[in-house]
C-alpha cells in the first residue's frame, strides 16, 4: 500500500542552528503534502503545506522543499528556538485515494 | 476559529466494553476522519467521512465501526474493546481533501 518514510526519527539542535526533516513517498500520483507541528500534549496543528506544482515553498523560518522526481518533500527550519521542540509529521494526499497518509514523526529539540 | 471536540480526554474501559468516542465541529466541514495516534507509528487513520451517512475505510478499520448522522458529529465505536486498542485517538475534520485538517485535543483510551 501508499507509505511515507519520515527520516530522522529524532534531532537534536542548539538554538540557532538549522534542522531538516526529510519524507519519501510511494506514490507518484501524490499532489498535496502538508507538515504538522504537535507539542508535548497538544493536537497537531498545520504548519506549511505544499502542491505538486512548486518546487519550494517559504514562510518566515520554514521552508518546504519537494522533489517529485525522487519522490521525497523536506522541512527546514532555520534559526530554531526552544519553541520549535515538537513532534513534526509529513503527510501526502495519494493521488488515487482521498486521504492524508501520516510519516512516523520526527522528535525536535532545540536546546537553549 | 475552527473548534473540533471530543467527548473525553481520558477513558478506562475493561475488556469487551463496547465503547463510544464522540467528535464535534462547528465549521461545517464535509469531511471527518479518525485517527490513532501510537509512539513510532505516527497518526494512522481508522475511518473517514465525506458526507452525512458516507463512510470510507482507512487503513486500520478492523475493530472500530463509525457513524455520522449529522454533518458536525462523527462517532468512533469499539464494538469489544481489547487491550490492543489502548491508544490515543485523535478527530480531525477539514474541508476538502487538500485543505487543512483540524484536529481536536485526542481522547488517551485504556483498556484493561
Amino acid at each position: 500500500g501508499e507509505n511515507v518514510e519520515q527520516h530522522p526519527s529524532t534531532l537534536s539542535v542548539q538554538e540557532g542552528d538549522s534542522a531538516v526533516i526529510k519524507c519519501t513517498y510511494s506514490d507518484s500520483a501524490s499532489n498535496y503534502f502538508p507538515w504538522y507541528k504537535q507539542e508535548l500534549g497538544k493536537r497537531p496543528q498545520l504548519i506549511i503545506d505544499i502542491r505538486s506544482n512548486v518546487g519550494e515553498k517559504k514562510d518566515q523560518r520554514i521552508a518546504v522543499t519537494l522533489n517529485k522526481t525522487a519522490k521525497h518533500f523536506s522541512l527546514h527550519i532555520t534559526e530554531t528556538q526552544p519553541e520549535d521542540s515538537a513532534v513534526y509529521f509529513c503527510a501526502d494526499l495519494s493521488g488515487g485515494y482521498n486521504k492524508l497518509i501520516f510519516g512516523a514523526g520526527t522528535r525536535l529539540a532545540v536546546h537553549p | 476559529d475552527v473548534k473540533v471536540t471530543q467527548s473525553s480526554r481520558y477513558l478506562v474501559k475493561r475488556t469487551g466494553e463496547k465503547v463510544f468516542l464522540e467528535c464535534v465541529q462547528d465549521m461545517d466541514h464535509e469531511n471527518m476522519f479518525w485517527y490513532r495516534q501510537d509512539p513510532g507509528l505516527g497518526l494512522r487513520l481508522i475511518y473517514f467521512s465525506y458526507d452525512v451517512k458516507m463512510k470510507e475505510k482507512g487503513d486500520i478499520p478492523e475493530g472500530y465501526s463509525v457513524s455520522r448522522e449529522k454533518k458536525e458529529r462523527f462517532s468512533l465505536i469499539l464494538e469489544s474493546a481489547s487491550t490492543n486498542q489502548t491508544s490515543m485517538y485523535l478527530c480531525a475534520s477539514s474541508e476538502g481533501t487538500q485543505e487543512t485538517q483540524y484536529f481536536g485535543p485526542g481522547t488517551r483510551l485504556l483498556v484493561l
